[in-house]
């Protein structure tokens, strides 16, 4: 029973670039979400996805785009990265009435 | 919308002294509340959720919260602390109903000193 899966786990960027985060969850949750992580800010969700084909802005939501391509796939897009967007990315999911569960993370690095 | 405040940023405590992390939240409707735990350098892991029913709740490596409903706090405790439990500690909050956004607070970093 893998949980939540995240890829990749390192990813360093060029300014202007763009990249793709990936998630999947295989516990069958209706909820996805996407947090990033920088030191002394806790966790600030980016996007949040109700169900399949919903997505709905976070906390911190401008410079990322997001799609929810089925049930099982939620991903997170920069489409042209900045040094601002220097963080840990952590990908979760939950049920109807549980607690979410998370994936290892994502350590970008922008330069 | 929901709110958590994490009343420490930092908590330094000596090993085997008790110790309580606070946090207070803001919701104008009934929300399920949670603990979580960060190792270095790891993704996060459940301590203990209050969903509804008694309101002190039991979790794992000891710890414990009490959900005080007219104070809208749910302070973590633990009576006697380890090396191992040095992390950081989340508070996060979700609706019961309507959209289930989960926010988290901003994190208390526990420093158990020997």
């Amino acid at each position: 029973n893998a949980g939540v899966t995240q890829t990749p786990k390192f990813q360093v960027l060029k300014t202007g670039q763009s990249m793709t985060l990936q998630c999947a969850q295989d516990m069958n949750h209706n909820s996805m979400y996407w947090y990033r992580q920088d030191p002394g800010m806790g966790l600030r969700l980016i996007y949040y996805s109700a169900s399949e084909g919903t997505t709905d802005k976070g906390e911190v939501p401008n410079g990322y785009n997001v799609s929810r391509l089925n049930k099982r796939e939620f991903s997170l897009r920069l489409e042209s990265a900045a040094p601002s967007q220097t963080s840990v990315y952590f990908c979760a999911s939950t049920g109807t009435v549980t607690e979410a569960f998370f994936g290892q993370g994502t350590r970008l690095t922008v330069v | 919308a929901q709110s958590v405040t994490q009343l420490d940023s930092q908590v330094p405590v000596f090993e085997e002294a008790p110790v309580e992390l606070r946090c207070n939240y803001s919701s104008s409707v009934s929300v399920y509340l949670f603990w979580y735990v960060q190792y270095p350098n790891q993704g996060l892991q459940l301590l203990l959720k209050y969903l509804s029913g008694s309101t002190l709740v039991k979790g794992i490596n000891g710890f414990e919260a009490e959900f005080n409903k007219s104070q809208t706090s749910f302070h973590l405790r633990k009576p006697s602390v380890h090396i191992s439990d040095t992390a950081e500690y989340f508070c996060a909050v979700r609706r019961i109903q309507g959209a289930q956004k989960l926010v988290f607070g901003q994190g208390t970093r526990l420093t158990i000193n020997p």
